[in-house]
């Protein structure tokens, strides 16, 4: 089964400050990744996603994730932040062809004016 | 992009009631979906698999006569815990594979969620 590690569950950071979230997987085979944001009172939305090609992968809002199979990574960032941007963020990762996701713990994201 | 809807939003009950907690697919047909939990500050943990038509998928030490999942029509999905406690009380997440061609295979829609608290 696939495993989803997220560390710095809660950051703080001032507005125009660069951003890197990071993640790491554990999965011997093929994997789709995922970044989900929770904005507050908000569901769950796909801020970006990988599946093949490219490992830079752009999402919306100026966010990207870079995948990295070697270190089994697949970190978030945003060169600069906005107060908007404060939400809680998730990785999540699911083997190829299996819907089944599995989520990190999330990374709670306070960005002050 | 497609929307996924759950009700109700917040339910509070007397522990040994059951409570019922549906999720809808509004304005696409879902085979599956799934449900999860989410406790605070804790990741989204997978806890079963709905499909329509037969019986749900459900994870590793999950409780399949504790929570049990009714997937009714194609846009219709029910998880009802049955003869909650306190220890049930947490938050309730749907989420639904998006039509096809969509945003791709592999990609969910989720519900806003469902807080359940049992006194």
């Amino acid at each position: 089964a696939q495993s989803v590690s997220q560390h710095n569950h809660h950051v703080i950071l001032s507005e125009a400050a660069s951003l890197e979230l990071g993640c790491n997987y554990s999965y011997g085979g093929t994997v789709n990744l995922f970044w989900y944001v929770q904005y507050p009172g908000q569901h769950l939305q796909l801020l970006l996603k990988y599946f093949s090609g490219d490992p830079l992968v752009k999402g919306i809002k100026g966010f990207e994730a870079e995948f990295i199979k070697s270190k089994f990574s697949f970190n978030l960032r945003k060169p600069s932040v906005q107060w908007s941007d404060t939400a809680e963020y998730f990785c999540a990762v699911n083997a190829y062809g299996n819907n089944r996701l599995a989520f990190g713990k999330g990374n709670q994201v306070v960005v002050i004016p | 992009g497609a929307v996924v809807s759950q009700h109700p939003s917040r339910v509070i009950c007397k522990s040994g009631t059951s409570v019922k907690i549906e999720c809808r697919s509004l304005d696409f047909q879902a085979t599956t979906m799934f449900w999860y939990r989410q406790f605070p500050k804790q990741s989204l943990m997978l806890m079963a698999t709905s499909n329509e038509g037969s019986k749900a998928t459900y994870e590793q030490g999950v409780e399949k006569d504790k929570f049990l999942i009714n997937h009714a029509s194609l846009t219709l999905s029910t998880l009802t815990v049955t003869s909650a406690h306190p220890e049930d009380s947490s938050f309730y997440i749907c989420s639904a594979p998006p039509p096809l061609g969509g945003e791709g295979i592999d990609t969910q829609y989720f519900g806003p969620g469902t807080r359940l608290t049992v006194l």
